[in-house]
């Protein structure tokens, strides 16, 4: 089973930031958060991932609490592209399978 | 483009039948990681594989078999179809084993068993 909670359906306009959240309230301390996101039926596409510190790509942001509880992908700048379903997954410790769960379906409208 | 390559796009078969997906990693990625994404089922880890062994399992099918050869592509093989394996079949790899490395999705592979 998925160790995430995420809601099932968001909605964005373009062109504001889309706050993604995500809750692993059981994650173990050497395990990653990582974030794919699935447009359509084509291949999950990888955007980021974080151990404890915030980190930033050319796609995305990730916030991690402290705690490591939860955590939140932020598109800063949403387009009507980034329409798609959105996984946060805890990487399974020693191995490295994804363990996808059922997402967040993110639609960004004009 | 992630740079792995799955052939074919789109496969139709009939029951019983028995059917081979291909799967070419990125350059320089050893593993290889198939899944299966079904309406019902979402997205779901089949199996493994790190420069030619068997790493790790998942809910992979007895009628499901895969291997890696030594130029590192991968096969996917499933026989005695049945309509419950019409799915979306996902290969994607990545550099090696470490929990830090990303994995990069093929296209897919549409499989329609009828």
């Amino acid at each position: 089973d998925a160790k995430t909670t995420q809601p099932p359906s968001m909605d964005c306009a373009e062109g504001r930031a889309a706050n993604l959240p995500c809750n692993h309230s059981t994650i173990s301390g050497n395990e990653y958060v990582y974030w794919y996101r699935q447009i359509h039926s084509q291949g999950p596409q990888y955007i980021i991932h974080g151990l404890k510190n915030n980190e930033t790509n050319e796609m995305a942001s990730l916030i991690i609490t402290e705690d490591r509880k939860s955590s939140t992908l932020i598109l800063p700048h949403a387009t009507l592209r980034d329409t798609a379903v959105y996984y946060c997954i805890v990487r399974v410790l020693n191995t490295d399978k994804l363990i996808f769960g059922t997402g967040t379906r993110l639609q960004v409208f004009p | 483009d992630s740079g792995v390559t799955q052939t074919p796009k789109h496969l139709i078969t009939a029951t019983g039948q028995r059917v081979t997906l291909r799967c070419s990693p990125r350059s320089g990625d050893l593993s290889v990681y198939w899944y299966q994404q079904s309406l019902d089922q979402g997205l779901q880890f089949l199996i493994q594989y790190y420069n030619g062994e068997e790493r790790a399992k998942g809910n992979i099918l007895e009628r499901f078999s895969a291997q890696q050869f030594p130029d590192l592509h991968s096969e996917l093989n499933l026989s005695s179809l049945e309509l419950g394996d019409s799915a979306l079949y996902f290969c994607a790899s990545s550099l090696g084993t470490a929990s830090s490395y990303e994995q990069y999705f093929g296209p897919g592979t549409r499989l329609t068993v009828t």
